[in-house]
């Protein structure tokens, strides 16, 4: 079955240190890859993406994520983590189910960053 | 990107009653989608409307339950009847856009939050 890991609940990292928010996945074919952020009480914001490529990708706000085929991971990572980032982080992949391409979400992982 | 607006944003209802939900997208698009979230966990997919078409239902979600109209390509509505407390959730609007830089891209409505007592 194709689907989506993070196997973090929840990040603590201090501000200006760096971060990494995990994200595995489990799919047939070159995986098309993505994170967004859910902040409180709004709905999800695009990240960023993999399609092909350059395996390190840029993102908004100061994001990047890197892609490993070997590993079939895609963490989420910033140099130097704002109190602002705190937020749940989803890392999802698309999929091609029933003729259309689908989002699988991956349980989320909540971002503390401690001022 | 598109801009999605969701209404109601939130409500309280009462076992039994629906409740329809609006989505209204600044932009013409061919591909919508509604989405869950229950309390503390992660999206899941309910099902793909495309106007002209039949919603297209994921497993675990049938059609008496979140009737879906798709009347025009910039408007939807997800209906949850007969509901229970168990269907307390945020539910959340979707549409496939290119963006500014040429790309198809998944954007999300801000989600409608309903209780269920």
């Amino acid at each position: 079955a194709q689907s989506v890991a993070q196997p973090e609940d929840q990040v603590n990292v201090a501000e200006g240190n760096p971060l990494t928010v995990k994200c595995t996945y489990s799919v047939s074919g070159n995986p098309y890859l993505f994170w967004y952020v859910q902040y409180p009480n709004r709905g999800l914001q695009f990240l960023l993406k993999y399609i092909t490529g350059d395996n390190l990708v840029k993102g908004s706000y100061g994001f990047e994520a890197e892609f490993n085929k070997s590993q079939t991971s895609f963490h989420l990572k910033k140099p130097s983590a704002l109190v602002s980032d705190s937020a749940l982080y989803f890392c999802a992949v698309r999929v091609l189910s029933g003729g259309y391409n689908k989002l699988i979400f991956g349980a989320g992982t909540r971002l503390a960053v401690h001022p | 990107s598109a801009v999605i607006s969701q209404k109601p944003s939130r409500d309280i209802c009462q076992r039994g009653t629906s409740l329809t939900i609006q989505c209204q997208v600044d932009s013409q698009v061919t591909m919508m989608f509604w989405y869950r979230q229950q309390p503390g966990q992660s999206l899941t997919l309910i099902a793909t409307a495309n106007q002209g078409s039949e919603a297209t239902y994921e497993s675990g979600f049938v059609i008496d339950k979140f009737p879906i109209s798709r009347p025009n390509l910039t408007f939807s509505t997800l209906t949850v009847s007969n509901m229970s407390p168990e269907d307390s959730s945020i539910y959340l609007c979707s549409v496939v856009y290119r963006s500014s830089g040429g790309n198809n891209e998944q954007f999300f409505g801000p989600g409608t939050r309903l209780t269920v007592l």
